[in-house]
């Protein structure tokens, strides 16, 4: 059971927007910055997103992040093939001596 | 170019120990914090613990503290993760994973090895 939860599945078509939502808590989301990472088949997870809504360099502006609260989504627009893959985010959690914490992933289908 | 190569998996039997490097290059080690994230086979991310850039702050997961011992050797730039008394539920791939920050708190991962897989099997 993981501390953030995501659906465990996503999907849409080429050139369709799809957003994935990520729940937290007050320790966690809404206290501190959400990161988001993408995990293509077979290989380490690549940072996506940082500080809520910020893109690393190489990173196309079709992804997006968003934080509300204690909750935070990742929007993906113009969808292509290659955006395929599993999505994690992740915060740190200030309870007890502090932790990080990630979502359970979610799976994300291109049509 | 940022480099993170682990080494030290393999397939151990419940209860014993087993040892994970992690060897970094292109970048300044002793400027950074470090971490060991793990995934078990078809699932998700989990932390595992995290070094500050002089070790003067650890963090480790509730599911392996009092088993799990991080350290660096910032002469030798390199990460290390010393693992006793294992289960087979720490079956799993465990990745080397560079921090922005020079602590384990705050900031965030932004590069991974490609992990080293530790099997533990009665």
């Amino acid at each position: 059971q993981s501390v953030l939860t995501q659906p465990p599945s996503a999907s849409g078509t080429p050139g369709q927007r799809v957003t994935i939502s990520c729940s937290g808590s007050s320790s966690n989301i809404g206290s501190n910055y959400v990161y988001w990472y993408q995990q293509l088949p077979g290989t380490a997870p690549k940072l996506l997103i940082y500080r809520n809504n910020q893109r690393p360099s190489g990173v196309p502006d079709r992804f997006s992040g968003s934080k509300s609260g204690t909750s935070a989504s990742l929007a993906i627009s113009g969808l292509r093939s290659e955006d395929e893959a599993d999505y994690y985010c992740a915060a740190w959690d200030d309870s007890l001596s502090g932790y990080w914490v990630f979502g359970g992933g979610t799976k994300l289908t291109v049509l | 170019e940022v480099q993170l190569v682990e080494s030290g998996g393999g397939l151990v039997q419940t209860g014993r120990s087993l040892r994970l490097s992690c060897a970094a290059s292109g970048f300044t080690f002793d400027d950074y914090a470090m971490h060991w994230v793990r995934q078990a086979p078809g699932k998700g991310l989990e932390w595992v613990s995290g070094i500050s850039w002089n070790s003067g702050s650890i963090g480790y997961a509730d599911s392996v503290k009092g088993r799990f011992t991080i350290s660096r050797d910032n002469a030798k730039n390199s990460l290390y993760l010393q693992m006793n008394s294992l289960r087979a539920e720490d079956t799993a791939l465990y990745y080397c994973v560079k921090h922005t920050g020079v602590e384990v708190a705050g900031y965030y991962f932004d590069y991974w090895g490609q992990g080293t897989l530790v099997t533990v099997s009665s």
